[in-house]
């Protein structure tokens, strides 16, 4: 089983300063990471996934994210924040031995920037 | 660039209706998922189709829920008789083959409002 928490259901930020999006997750298996992005009145937009390997991954937009398993965390951060940046965005994770793609979201963090 | 469809994208019925939302994913597209997220909650798994039939299915998606492919291109989820509950952005996904190391290609979501 999995689940995946969101500190902080909103976060607001000014341009130009750090963004930092708390996920931690729990697996009984290795996890697949997954952070998501949805602008107003749009569809999820992958932003980055871990699967193997390096365990910073960059996405689109700046973002990265770092699996760190000890914490069993999946921070997201960009260096600095842009308007066109204000979203909502989902952490998720998959089971390694979930052929089936199911994901389990965390409950979201939306992400406001100030001027 | 190819995109998961949603029809429609509002949609307003009295408790105890039947709802059809359609969704046509990417065409060269296998596995087939309908998400759900109550308005202020998570994003819910509800059920995966793959090869004409369920291949998993959530607590959430009890009798009342059903998918079908009816052609070669829509895939539709059928709420029975609504419920109050069931006010919600429904979400459809697909991707090209199993795995779960792939991204999920998500519509941009139908918003069910039940009165």
């Amino acid at each position: 089983a999995q689940s995946v928490t969101q500190l902080g259901s909103h976060v607001s930020v000014s341009e130009g300063a750090l963004v930092l999006l708390r996920c931690n997750y729990s697996s009984s298996v290795p996890p697949y990471l997954f952070w998501y992005v949805q602008y107003p009145n749009q569809g999820l937009q992958l932003l980055l996934k871990y699967t193997t390997g390096a365990t910073l991954v960059k996405g689109i937009n700046g973002f990265e994210a770092e699996f760190k398993k000890s914490e069993t965390s999946f921070h997201l951060t960009k260096p600095s924040a842009h308007m066109s940046d204000a979203a909502e965005y989902f952490c998720a994770v998959s089971g390694r031995n979930n052929a089936g793609n199911m994901l389990t979201f965390g409950g979201g963090t939306r992400l406001m920037v100030k001027p | 660039e190819p995109e998961v469809t949603q029809t429609p994208s509002h949609q307003v019925t009295q408790m105890g209706q039947e709802v059809i939302l359609r969704c046509v994913p990417i065409s060269n597209h296998l596995y087939f998922y309908w998400y759900r997220q109550i308005l202020g909650q998570k994003v819910e798994f509800l059920v995966s189709f793959y090869n004409n039939e369920i291949s998993e299915k959530s607590e959430i998606f009890d009798d009342q829920f059903s998918v079908e492919r009816p052609d070669g291109s829509n895939f539709t989820l059928k709420i029975r008789s609504t419920k109050l509950e069931d006010s919600a952005m429904y979400f459809c996904a697909s991707i090209a083959v199993g795995g779960n190391t792939g991204e999920l290609f998500f519509g941009e979501g139908s918003r069910l409002t039940v009165l």
